[in-house]
């Protein structure tokens, strides 16, 4: 039963654009969601993160938005750049969970041309 | 803060070795955990510690697998005798209770070839 999911396997983008990935996840109790870059051969490297009594979280060109109702959230990069080319995992947490283990979606792999 | 490192970063075994990988958190982290993540998939939760108790394990870790964390320093996880579908990047993180936030620090990784 995967509890956070990314649908989208790939995403191709222009340099400059908006690059969109998106995250679904089924478990209620999730409280806490963060999104991870990891580049070949390297381990994930935490971008940014929200808790779920915001619906909005800013930091740089990223911006993470949450809608609990829908259990959805979004990582929107802009302007994009090449050298955001890169797997981007969504993960969740929650309070009951022990030592705050993450779960993991799948990963987007975000490819901008230049 | 030299980050998460782990060793060795590959690793080459026939099917009924024995090997062991090793992490080394943070300095200041207390925290530690052990993820597993395989081709096209997300890291999977292995394990955790809290200084050098081991509080949760997955039931992907099965009873081949075994983590230790002397002293609340750094970490050890073995598998013994091997299979094919061990074969994997293996993933160490830390955090701190300290904050509040969620995040944990990962390394580069252990890729795992089991031939």
């Amino acid at each position: 039963d995967q509890q956070v999911k990314q649908n989208s396997p790939s995403l191709s983008v222009q340099e400059g654009r908006i690059s969109i990935l998106n995250c679904d996840y089924t478990n209620s109790m999730f409280d806490y969601f963060l999104w991870y870059k990891k580049y070949p051969a390297e381990g994930p490297t935490f971008l940014i993160s929200i808790s779920s009594i915001k619906d909005k979280n800013e930091d740089g060109r990223f911006t993470v938005f949450l809608n609990k109702s829908a259990k959805h959230l979004s990582l929107h990069i802009v302007p994009s750049q090449p050298g955001d080319s890169a797997v981007y995992f969504c993960a969740a947490s929650a309070r009951e969970n022990a030592g705050n283990m993450l779960t993991f979606g799948g990963g987007t792999r975000l490819m901008v041309k230049p | 803060d030299t980050g998460v490192s782990q060793n060795p970063r590959h690793k080459i075994t026939k099917r009924g070795q024995n090997v062991t990988f090793r992490c080394d958190p943070i300095s200041e982290h207390n925290r530690l955990y052990w993820y597993r993540q395989t081709l096209g998939q997300g890291p999977e939760f292995l394990t955790y510690f809290q200084n050098e108790a081991q509080l949760e394990k997955s039931r992907l870790l099965s009873d081949r697998f075994s983590a230790e964390r002397p002293k609340g320093s750094f970490s050890t996880l073995e598998i013994q005798r091997t299979e094919q579908g061990d074969s994997a990047m293996y993933l160490c993180a830390s955090s701190s209770l300290r904050t509040v936030s969620y995040e944990q620090y990962f390394g580069p990784g252990t890729r795992l070839t089991v031939t």
